[in-house]
C-alpha cells in the first residue's frame, strides 16, 4: 500500500525559513517523480514543484522559484521542500504527491500545516 | 499561470446527475489530453479520479466520467450517493512544463 506522510510544517514568522518532509513507502521511490502540491485557507489546490526519480530535474511554479527548492534522498525514500523567504502568501496545506504517466498524481499525503505570520 | 475555471458548488439529490465544468486556455486543457480529476474531502488525501480526459484509474466509480471539448473539460458524476459529496479539483499539464489546478468546486448531495 502506497503511503506518504507529510511533517515539518508549522508557525513561521515571514522571511523564514522551514523544511518539509515526505516519507514514502509501498512502492519503488527511486523509480518516481514526486511533487508538492499546496492548498491556502479557503482556496483550491496549488501546484508548487516537482522533481525526477533521480533528483537531477526539478521544476517550480513561478510563485516560489528562487526561494523553494525541492530535493530527495532515494536512500531514505524522503522527499523535501526548503522553504526560504516565506510570505505570508504562502500558508497553506503543503501535499506531496506521486506522479504517474507523465502527468498525473495518483497518491496523495494528508498534508503539513504551514503558517507564515508574525 | 492562471487557475483553471470551475463553478464553486454544485449540487443534485441521491440518484441524479451533475457536471462540473473546468475552462482553461489552449496552453492547458485545450492544448494537452492531459486533464485530471481529484475528489478531495477536506482532512484527508486527494483522491486520483481520472486521467487523459476520461479514463478512470483502477478501483474508480464507473459513475464518473470525463469529457472534453475545446478548452473545457467536465466531470459527470452519474447516480449520486451521499459519499460523493466533496470537493472536486481538475488540473492540466500545461505549455510551460508545469501544472494548473482549478478552483475547485463543492459538491452538496442534497
Amino acid at each position: 500500500e502506497v503511503q506518504l506522510l507529510e511533517s515539518g510544517g508549522g508557525l513561521v514568522q515571514p522571511g523564514g525559513s522551514l523544511r518539509l518532509s515526505c516519507a514514502a513507502s509501498g512502492f519503488t521511490f527511486s523509480t518516481y517523480a514526486m511533487n508538492w502540491v499546496r492548498q491556502a485557507p479557503g482556496m483550491g489546490l496549488e501546484w508548487v514543484s516537482v522533481i525526477s526519480g533521480s533528483g537531477d530535474s526539478t521544476y517550480y511554479a513561478d510563485s516560489v522559484k528562487g526561494r523553494f527548492t525541492i530535493s530527495r534522498d532515494n536512500s531514505k525514500n524522503t522527499l523535501y521542500l526548503q522553504m526560504n523567504s516565506l510570505r505570508a502568501e504562502d500558508t497553506a496545506i503543503y501535499y506531496c504527491a506521486k506522479k504517474w504517466a507523465n502527468y498525473y498524481f495518483d497518491y496523495w499525503g494528508q498534508g503539513t500545516l504551514v503558517t507564515v505570520s508574525s | 499561470q492562471s487557475a483553471l475555471t470551475q463553478p464553486a458548488s454544485v449540487s443534485g439529490s441521491p440518484g441524479q446527475s451533475i457536471t462540473i465544468s473546468c475552462t482553461g486556455t489552449s496552453s492547458d486543457v485545450g492544448g494537452y489530453n492531459s486533464v485530471s480529476w481529484y475528489q478531495h474531502h477536506p482532512g484527508k488525501a486527494p483522491k486520483f479520479m481520472i486521467y487523459d480526459v476520461s479514463k478512470r484509474p483502477s478501483g474508480v466509480s464507473n459513475r464518473f466520467s470525463g469529457s472534453k471539448s475545446g478548452n473545457t473539460a467536465s466531470l459527470t458524476i452519474s447516480g449520486l450517493q451521499a459519499e460523493d459529496e466533496a470537493d472536486y479539483y481538475c488540473s492540466s499539464y500545461t505549455s510551460s512544463s508545469t501544472w494548473v489546478f482549478g478552483g475547485g468546486t463543492k459538491l452538496t448531495v442534497l
